[in-house]
This record gives structure tokens, C-alpha cells and sequence, in this order.
């Protein structure tokens, strides 16, 4: 099955700074990658996802890039404020919608 | 999303007990999953069922079984609690082409905490 890694498992930077979470995944045959955002005590929520025809996707201050070569994704926040600050996942799926999730990473945005 | 409803939301019991969490969604999708979350393990799939007649073994299902009684409810039971099973569980839903985000986005319900002394 499908193998997801997710570094770092947490990252601290300074508010307008920007953060990068990195995944990996072993399934070649994984076409789609969604990151979920989940804030404490509450459920993840999709914020940006991308399909294995795109190298890149935008939306305000995220952005998410996908190299299928080398089998990692990667999201990028831009312009950090402190209600960015929670834990991050991504996933990866192939076209039967069962997902695998990275471990997690806890974004800390310092005032 | 208030579309996925899970009850309980929290719960304590027993080593031993049989325990029944269940979800409920308004959505209209046919494809249903149970998660469970443990600290720096992210999100493991427990069962997952693409409609009604269909029930499917997740990487995690030990121990877990479930029903799948319409194409809203989707209940995931624990027959003989064990403390190792103290976790926060979701529940989840996709749809098809067309919907959302994309065909393949899922969304959660609000979670389940259970403690299993």
C-alpha cells in the first residue's frame, strides 16, 4: 500500500515569515493530494489540494507543488499570521478514494 | 461541516465494554470512512464503505467492526473495549466528479473522544 512521510512534525517561524511542510509518498499510481488544516480540538478541513496533471496550485497565501518524479509535494504559506497556527496533513489518494495520511505537522506562528 | 454529525463526542468506559460510535451525514455521498487519530500518528483508516453493500477492511481494523445501516449511517463499534483503543476517532465522507473541491475531497465529522480505562 501506500507509504505517506511528513516533515518536519513541527515548524515555529515568525509572523510574515513563510513555512514549507514537505511530504513524500511511495505509490506511483497516487493521483491526488489534498492538505487538511486542523485547528486543536476541532476536525480537519481541506484547505488546498492538487491532481497529478498539475505541477502547481495557488490560492491567496497557499500554494501546494507536486513533482511526480520524485514523489513529493509540498506546501508553501506565505505571509504567516498567528491564525495560521495549528496542525497540518497531507494525504495522497489513488482513484478509488482511499486516502493515507502523513504523521502531521504542528505549525507554530510567533506574534 | 455540520453535514457529518457524530455522537457521541466524548465518552469514558470500561475495559470490556462493547461501545458503538456513529455517524450521520446530510451530504447525499455513498462513500463513508471511520479514522482513528492518535498524537504524532496522524490519520488511520479503520473501515471504509463506498455504498451500502460495501464494507471494507482499512489499514488499522483489529479489534473495530462496522455497519453501514443507510447510506447516511455508518456506525463503528468496538466489541470488548482495551485501553490501547483510547483515541479521537472521525468519521468521514466523499463524493463524486463535479462536487466541491474535486471529486475526491473528503470531509469530517466533528470527532469522537473515547478513553477506555
Amino acid at each position: 500500500g501506500e507509504n505517506v512521510e511528513q516533515h518536519p512534525s513541527t515548524l515555529s517561524v515568525q509572523e510574515g515569515d513563510s513555512a514549507v511542510i514537505k511530504c513524500t509518498y511511495s505509490d506511483s499510481a497516487s493521483n491526488y493530494f489534498p492538505w487538511y488544516k486542523q485547528e486543536l480540538g476541532k476536525r480537519p478541513q481541506l484547505i488546498i489540494d492538487i491532481r497529478s496533471n498539475v505541477g502547481e496550485k495557488k490560492d491567496q497565501r497557499i500554494a501546494v507543488t507536486l513533482n511526480k518524479t520524485a514523489k513529493h509535494f509540498s506546501l508553501h504559506i506565505t505571509e504567516t499570521q498567528p491564525e495560521d497556527s495549528a496542525v497540518y496533513f497531507c494525504a495522497a489518494s489513488r482513484r478509488i478514494n482511499k486516502f493515507y495520511f502523513g504523521s502531521g505537522t504542528k505549525l507554530n506562528v510567533k506574534p | 461541516d455540520a453535514d457529518v454529525t457524530q455522537t457521541p463526542r466524548n465518552r469514558i468506559t470500561k475495559t470490556g465494554k462493547r461501545i458503538m460510535l456513529e455517524c450521520s451525514q446530510t451530504k447525499g455521498h455513498d462513500r463513508m470512512y471511520w479514522y482513528r487519530q492518535d498524537p504524532g500518528l496522524g490519520l488511520r483508516l479503520i473501515y471504509y464503505s463506498f455504498d451500502v453493500k460495501d464494507i471494507n477492511k482499512g489499514e488499522i481494523s483489529d479489534g473495530y467492526s462496522v455497519s453501514r445501516q443507510a447510506q447516511a449511517k455508518f456506525s463503528l463499534s468496538l466489541e470488548s473495549a482495551i485501553p490501547n483503543q483510547t483515541a479521537l476517532y472521525f468519521c468521514a465522507t466523499s463524493g463524486v466528479a463535479g462536487e466541491g473541491s474535486g471529486p475526491d475531497t473528503q470531509y469530517f465529522g466533528p470527532g469522537t473522544r473515547l478513553t477506555v480505562l
